[in-house]
């Protein structure tokens, strides 16, 4: 069974600040990961995924994320921190591409001016 | 595009009473998911179809939950009878398949019953 796990749930930096939001998944199967951001009253928004290959994974908004098989990890970093970038953040991990994802708990990212 | 199409986007009702809500997925996708966002229990899939099959229903609460999808561009959640537990804020969720993978969310239903 795949699970996601997500450390800290609320994050809190200044504006210009890096961004490290931090994601560890189980799977029995190389994943496939992904982050997706929630605005207030929104859907889900795809950020950025890994399938396969390249391990570190660009995604929208300046964000990208690192696939560390060796720690099981799929931390989402941006090296500036803007006023936008306030929302929940939710890691997912899926055993093949188009079936369900299983979502960690969110990470609320709070940004300080 | 439209994106995934959902509604009603907010429903109140009372314990008892049948509920049902809504999807449209974008054109030419062949999956289609419904999750359920809680604060107790966060995001969780209840089911999931491909090209209108339903092929992982195992998280459907119970007997009270079932969904259809009658055809490629429509697919309904109902509850029978809703119960004040099943407050939470529903989504449908589509894809294209193939190398895709990207999940497209609709805005959701933000269920409420009282």
């Amino acid at each position: 069974a795949q699970s996601v796990t997500q450390l800290g749930s609320h994050v809190s930096v200044s504006e210009g600040a890096l961004v490290l939001l931090r994601c560890n998944y189980s799977s029995s199967v190389p994943p496939y990961l992904f982050w997706y951001v929630q605005y207030p009253n929104q859907g889900l928004q795809l950020l950025l995924k890994y399938t396969t290959g390249a391990t570190l994974v660009k995604g929208i908004n300046g964000f990208e994320a690192e696939f560390k098989k060796s720690e099981t990890s799929f931390h989402l970093t941006k090296p500036s921190a803007h006023m936008s970038d306030a929302a929940e953040y939710f890691c997912a991990v899926s055993r093949f591409g188009n079936e369900k994802l299983t979502f960690g708990t969110g990470t609320r990212l709070t940004i300080i001016p | 595009d439209a994106g995934v199409i959902q509604s009603p986007r907010h429903e109140v009702t009372e314990m008892g009473q049948e509920v049902t809500l809504r999807c449209k997925p974008i054109s030419g996708h062949d999956y289609l998911f419904w999750y359920r966002q809680t604060m107790m229990r966060g995001l969780e899939l209840l089911i999931y179809f491909n090209n209108n099959v339903p092929i992982d229903d195992s998280g459907m609460p119970e007997d009270r939950f079932s969904a259809k999808m009658p055809n490629a561009s429509f697919s309904t959640l109902k509850i029978q009878p809703s119960e004040p537990r099943d407050s939470a804020v529903y989504f449908c969720a589509s894809t294209a398949g193939g190398s895709s993978y990207e999940q497209y969310f609709g805005p959701g239903t933000r269920l409420t019953v009282t």
